[in-house]
């Protein structure tokens, strides 16, 4: 199975703020990511896939970069709505797996 | 744009089966476009991947559940079920139905989610 490495597992950050949330896969997956976004007691939204490309209806102060095995999620300026936890997903192969998520609290 | 609804008991008496069924509200389930997952969380935990079933009925399990797992399709029904066999208490947890594209295997329209616990 590939594993996914998030990190930081949480970080603090304020309105406004550019945040950078780190996954790495433990092999190369090419850029077959995913990111998602998590809000208490909802279901995962896609945010990213493929690496970069935005899913329709996000805003675009979400972007992603990265192949291989190293990938970021960048917010470029925090939103009151964007404090949730953060999961990045790997599609290059069966099992499909998951990070073990960010959560970007209040600070 | 496409729902998602998952149903089922939300309580389920060890070692028997864990039955849960997706409705899928449009004819997307016949597109060969997507395939349709399953997924799961435990209280307070990250994301397991179940498995996944395409519209021909073809499946690819998580081989950490594979012996225990039968997800099956009825396209005329726009319906899709689970079943996890032997559960025990940390088989409790939310689990999702989900929409997958092909290309990107990215899961683009989630159920809401429906907490099971496993107790006796």
């Amino acid at each position: 199975d590939i594993q996914m490495t998030q990190s930081p597992s949480s970080l603090s950050a304020s309105v406004g703020d550019r945040v950078t949330i780190t996954c790495r896969a433990s092999q190369s997956i090419n850029s077959h990511l995913n990111w998602y976004q998590q809000k208490p007691g909802r279901a995962p939204k896609l945010l990213i896939y493929i690496a970069s490309s935005l899913q329709s209806g996000v805003p675009s102060r979400f972007s992603g970069s990265g192949t291989g095995t190293d990938f970021t999620l960048t917010i470029s300026s925090l939103q009151p709505e964007d404090f949730a936890t953060y999961y990045c997903q790997q599609s290059y192969s069966n099992p499909l797996t998951f990070g073990g998520g960010t959560k970007v609290e209040v600070k | 744009q496409v729902q998602l609804q998952e149903s089922g008991p939300r309580l389920v008496k060890p070692p028997q089966t864990l039955s849960l069924g997706c409705t899928v509200s449009d004819d997307s389930i016949n597109s060969g476009n997507y395939y349709w997952s399953w997924i799961r969380q435990p209280p307070g935990k990250g994301l397991e991947w179940i498995g996944y079933i395409y519209y021909s009925g073809s499946t690819y399990y998580n081989p950490s559940l594979k012996s225990r797992v039968t997800i099956s399709i009825d396209t005329s029904k726009n319906h899709f079920s689970l079943k996890l066999g032997s559960v025990t208490a940390a088989d409790t947890a939310v689990y999702y139905c989900a929409r997958g594209q092909v290309i990107g295997s990215a899961f683009d329209y989630w159920g809401q989610g429906t907490l099971v616990t496993v107790s006796s």
